[in-house]
């Protein structure tokens, strides 16, 4: 199957800091591009949908300054964390499908692991 | 928006028995519902997933039915496994209006010996 990749795996910073997160397709072009966030057992929720060329789309109660998303190539986006708190510290996992009208699966990166010191 | 419901939370069975894993969508637009198997700190990895326009689909040991009218689906397990112990998750999508994909909030599965 697509492969998507997301870096880095875990990340430690302080609190106060920004941290930058990448999701990328590595074999696939992916125009769209989804943002999650996992607590501890706890389920995936949907932050954000990143579209390629233009802003992206935050579900209700995401702040979209704090969490930034930029979507520059059809095989990269990134998040950005900023002014990080230790409430922030959880998973974070990208996804994204390969076509719209194609293959519906789904493909997930590795996910990210930030803990805010 | 769609919103999934997800029960059990916490499920125990035999090894070798059967686990069932229920779930409701809200939204009736959604068209594509995919299952989701979870290991700790791993990302999700899809086990089965089935289209709205088919009722039921089978992979070995793997089932799931899907009751449109009703906004039901299920995952049906049979003969479980060790290596079945996992968290799955449930989702719903619509593929061809944003392709956002939904999840329940989970079920913990715990084959016992």
């Amino acid at each position: 199957g697509a492969v998507v990749s997301q870096h880095p795996s875990w990340v430690i910073c302080k609190s106060g800091t920004s941290v930058k997160i990448e999701c990328r397709s590595l074999d696939f072009q992916a125009t769209t591009m989804f943002w999650y966030r996992q607590f501890p057992k706890q389920s995936l929720m949907l932050m954000a949908t990143s579209n390629e060329g233009s802003k992206a789309t935050y579900e209700q109660g995401v702040e979209k300054d704090k969490f930034l998303i930029n979507h520059a190539s059809l095989t990269l986006s990134t998040l950005t964390v900023t002014s990080a708190h230790p409430e922030d510290s959880s998973f974070y996992i990208c996804s994204a499908r390969a076509s719209r009208t194609g293959n519906t699966e789904a493909f997930f990166g590795q996910g990210t692991r930030l803990t805010v010191v | 928006g769609e919103n999934v419901e997800q029960h059990p939370s916490t499920l125990s069975v035999q090894e070798g028995d059967s686990a069932v894993i229920k779930c409701t969508y809200s939204d009736s637009a959604s068209n594509y519902f995919p299952w989701y198997k979870q290991e700790l700190g791993k990302r999700p990895q899809l086990i089965i997933d089935i289209r709205s326009n088919v009722g039921e689909k089978k992979d070995q040991r793997i089932a799931v039915t899907l009751n449109k009218t009703a906004k039901h689906f299920s995952l049906h397990i049979t003969e479980t496994q060790p290596e079945d112990s996992a968290v799955y998750f449930c989702a719903a999508s619509n593929v061809r209006r944003d392709d956002k994909i939904i999840f329940g909030k989970g079920t913990r599965l715990h084959i016992l010996p």
